[in-house]
């Protein structure tokens, strides 16, 4: 185990609507990305935040955002849901931003979008 | 683009044999890269790290190359088990962002 959780584990909404995610990182973690895996891809950089700030970001639209709380728990909130945002929802914590890091994934959550 | 290839989608073994896994990458230099094991239904989980001034790096019966020539990382599995059967991520460092880029993966099976 890694000691990330994630919740929900499914999600079905349909399109256009609004969705959260949610991640508890492991305690002392400072750093969490998250990523989003379509089927039969590797998981792809949504963003990453440090102390609670983004610390970059990857090739998504706006209407993908979060959270970052001093508690070790982050959000992941995605508006006017598409089609495309059909995929596994990856969250990782890590002890820093370095490059040397090593990411602890969740089990991720599945959402579907109708 | 930076671009990571993974050999192949899929990888069929016999028990006991040694699987080779490849990884090449374009259009950058990373620093540091590693290798996770994804179940189905999972998250990946990290297995090892390797940095661009070390040549080979080993733990237990895995075994990762890293040559900065060929922008190309090995991973080897020794004494394979069916146990071992999953999907096999490679992730270079050094996204624009500073973050991890995976590729495809590689799905492993080894046949008892």
């Amino acid at each position: 185990e890694t000691g990330v959780t994630q919740s929900p584990t499914h999600l079905i909404k349909t399109r256009g609507q609004q969705v959260t995610l949610r991640c508890s990182s492991q305690s002392g973690h400072n750093t969490v990305s998250w990523y989003q895996q379509a089927l039969g891809q590797g998981p792809q950089f949504i963003f990453q935040y440090y102390r609670e700030e983004e610390n970059g970001r990857g090739n998504f639209p706006p209407r993908f955002s979060g959270l970052q709380f001093p508690n070790y728990s982050s959000e992941l909130n995605v508006n006017a849901l598409e089609l495309d945002d059909s995929a596994l929802y990856l969250c990782a914590s890590s002890l820093d931003r370095g490059a040397n890091e090593k990411l602890f994934f969740g089990s991720g959550t599945q959402l579907s979008v109708l | 683009s930076q671009k990571i290839e993974q050999n192949s989608e899929a990888l069929n073994i016999q028990e006991g044999k040694t699987a080779t896994l490849t990884c090449n990458y374009t259009n950058y230099s990373p620093a540091y890269l590693q290798w996770y094991r994804q179940d189905p239904g999972r998250g990946p989980v990290f297995l090892l790290l390797i940095r661009e001034n070390e040549k080979e790096k080993r733990k237990e019966r895995l075994k990762v190359t890293f040559d900065t020539t060929l922008k190309q990382s090995l991973f080897h599995i020794t004494a394979s088990q069916p146990a071992d059967s999953a999907t096999y991520l490679c992730a270079p460092y050094g996204g624009s962002q500073g973050n991890l880029i995976f590729g495809k993966g590689t799905k492993l099976s080894v046949k008892p």
